[in-house]
């Protein structure tokens, strides 16, 4: 169990373009789910936190118009990248922690590789 | 805000050696888990051990959280443990993981 995935693995887009990156727990419901930033040979850098129904909180340094957050379910949430320009290009990675059992240990998804062009 | 620092930044091991990576961290935490993130980017969930020890097959951790540090065993090592080890924290009154800095493991056959 703990099956967390994300759609799409990675994507091309030209800049200016927004586009929508979607993670799911498959086989829990998520308390809290969170999204992550990796640069190249760099580690993870939390973007923002958010609870379903509830508005995300975002890191500092990190633009809210310019990465919406919406979590619509206690098994999906979204981020939209707005106007996306070349220093957007990153690895985007989702996390979510179980309701059901330990609220605390979080599990991630795939990733998302993004190329603004 | 919490500083989580690992090390090596770098090893590499022959096929079938041991090693031993290290987590320090500068405050208490609630949390801390290990990670592995294979050539593909997929974070591998190794160990939720926010203190005490644990161990998994070929792999085993120890936290001593009094002492703000944890460590990470990997005992008879194989060319697919091969990939970046990420420790994170969950700092006393945060809701969310705070990565270190990682350590990079290379296994040749």
């Amino acid at each position: 169990g703990a099956v967390v995935s994300q759609h799409p693995s990675w994507v091309i887009c030209k800049s200016g373009t927004s586009v929508k990156i979607e993670c799911r727990s498959l086989d829990f419901q998520a308390t809290t789910m969170f999204w992550y930033r990796q640069f190249p040979k760099q580690s993870l850098m939390l973007m923002a936190t958010s609870n379903e129904g509830s508005k995300a909180t975002y890191e500092q340094g990190v633009e809210k118009d310019k990465f919406l957050i919406n979590h619509a379910s206690l098994t999906l949430s979204t981020l939209t990248v707005t106007s996306a320009h070349p220093e957007d290009s990153s690895f985007y990675i989702c996390s979510a922690s179980r309701r059901d059992t330990n609220p605390y240990e979080q599990y991630f998804g795939p990733g998302t590789r993004l190329t603004v062009t | 805000g919490i500083q989580v620092e690992q090390s090596p930044p770098d090893l590499i091991l022959q096929e079938g050696a041991n090693s031993t990576l290290r987590c320090n961290f500068s405050d208490s935490v609630n949390n801390l888990q290990w990670f592995h993130q294979n050539p593909w980017g997929q974070l591998i969930n190794l160990f939720y051990i926010p203190s005490g020890t644990k161990q998994n097959g070929r792999l085993s951790a120890t936290t001593v959280a009094t002492e703000r540090y944890s460590l990470l065993y990997i005992s008879s090592s194989q060319t697919t443990d091969s990939g970046v080890y990420f420790c994170a924290v969950e700092h006393v009154g945060a809701n969310n993981l705070f990565f270190g800095t990682g350590t990079r493991l290379t296994v040749i056959p």
